[in-house]
Parts: C-alpha cells; structure tokens; sequence
C-alpha cells in the first residue's frame, strides 16, 4: 500500500511565523503536490513537484514556497504565516502521468493566531 | 463560475436507501474522473476512478460518466452509517493535476 505521512496533524503558530510542513512517501513517486481544503472551496493546488528540486506553482501559491531535495520528501513552507493561512493542508503523490490517481497524506490542521 | 460544481449537501439519507452523488463541469478537456471519500479530519482516500464515458462497478459503489453532458454520478446503494463521509469529485485532462468538487456531506441515519 501507498503510504503518504505528513509531519504533523495540527499546528498552531502565530502570525509572522516561519512553518514547515513536511511531506514523505515511500513508494517512490515522482510527482508530489500540496493543496489546502477550505470550507467551500474544496480543494486548491499550491505547488507540485514532478522531479527532485523541480517544482511549479499551482493555482494559489502566493505565500508560499516549497523544498524537493529529495525524491521520496516535499516541504511546504509559510514564509511569514497569516490568518488567513489558517486552513487543512493535504499532501499527495502519483507515480507518473498515466492513469494513476493521487495518494493523499491524513492532512496537517494548521491554525495561525 | 467554478470548472466543477458540486452540491455542498448535506445529504441525509436512512440506512439501506440508494444514494446519488452528482458533480458537472464545464472543461470538455477532461477525461479522467475519480471520486474520493473524506472522513472527518482524514486525507480523502480514492474510491472510484474512471477515464472517459461510461459506467464502472465496485460493490456497492458505481460511477457514471456522461462527457456529453458534462456529468458525473456516484451511486451507493444499500447505504451504512459508514458510508457516512464527505465525497469529493475530481477530474483532470492530464491525470497528475486534478481539478476538485467542494465536496458533498453524507449523512446515513442507522
């Protein structure tokens, strides 16, 4: 089975904090993503990787960045995080670019004060 | 006006009752169409996926693509209080990056 964990459940930071959220999957995937889920709003992509240090942003990536150093780990960085940050953030990855479907990590719950 | 629109819900349905969860779209582009299931403070977990028209079966589950249209259907029939769960629809023309339905609330009352 694939197996996608994320660093952590649930986070509380404050406003201006630097957050890391970190991704890892052991099935060797090359494509990673991150999106955040919202009420409403389902969920949005921030930023992909298909290779190790490729990235590209997604439909919201204001605010944040990311780090692929290496192929099986994907950061998801808040660079000074704000409230309106606060949100359910969900990591996931695919193999290639078949007919594969993504495998999602449990989310990290991430509050900003 | 969002590429996939899906009814938030919630849908509140008793024990055993056929269930139909709908989503529409607007990109003709897309060919791959999956749903996911949601449980509370959980990642969604794939439970169906279909490339391009047409009906696919698994137990319980059965997913209905109509390109046509522009509609897509999961049904469940003989409905748990497990099946209770928020379920996204997700589709994508390339099939690494997918666009998602706000997700649907059910509710399966023992």
């Amino acid at each position: 089975d694939v197996k996608v964990t994320q660093s952590s459940r649930y986070l509380v930071k404050r406003t201006g904090e630097k957050v890391f959220l970190e991704c890892v999957q052991d099935m060797d995937h090359e494509n990673m993503f991150w999106y955040r889920q919202d009420p409403g709003l389902g969920l949005r992509l921030i930023y992909f990787s298909y290779d190790v240090k490729m990235k590209e942003k997604g439909d919201i990536p204001e605010g944040y960045s990311v780090s692929r150093e290496k192929k099986e780990r994907f950061s998801l960085i808040l660079e000074s995080a704000s409230t309106n940050q606060t949100s359910m953030y969900l990591c996931a990855s695919i193999k290639g670019r078949g007919r594969e479907t993504q495998y999602f990590g449990p989310g990290t719950r991430l509050l900003v004060l | 006006q969002k590429e996939v629109e899906q009814d938030p819900g919630p849908l509140s349905v008793p024990e055993g009752a056929i269930v139909s969860l709908n989503c529409t779209y607007s990109n003709s582009a897309f060919q791959y169409f999956m749903w996911y299931r949601q449980y509370s403070r959980k990642g969604p977990e794939l439970l169906m996926y279909t490339y391009s028209s047409g009906n696919k079966e698994d137990g319980r589950f059965t997913a209905q693509v109509d390109k046509s249209s522009k509609y897509i259907s999961l049904f469940i029939r003989d409905s748990q209080p497990s099946d209770s769960a928020t379920y996204l629809c997700a589709m994508s023309a390339s099939s690494y990056k997918l666009i998602f339905g706000s997700g649907t609330r059910l509710l399966v009352r023992p």
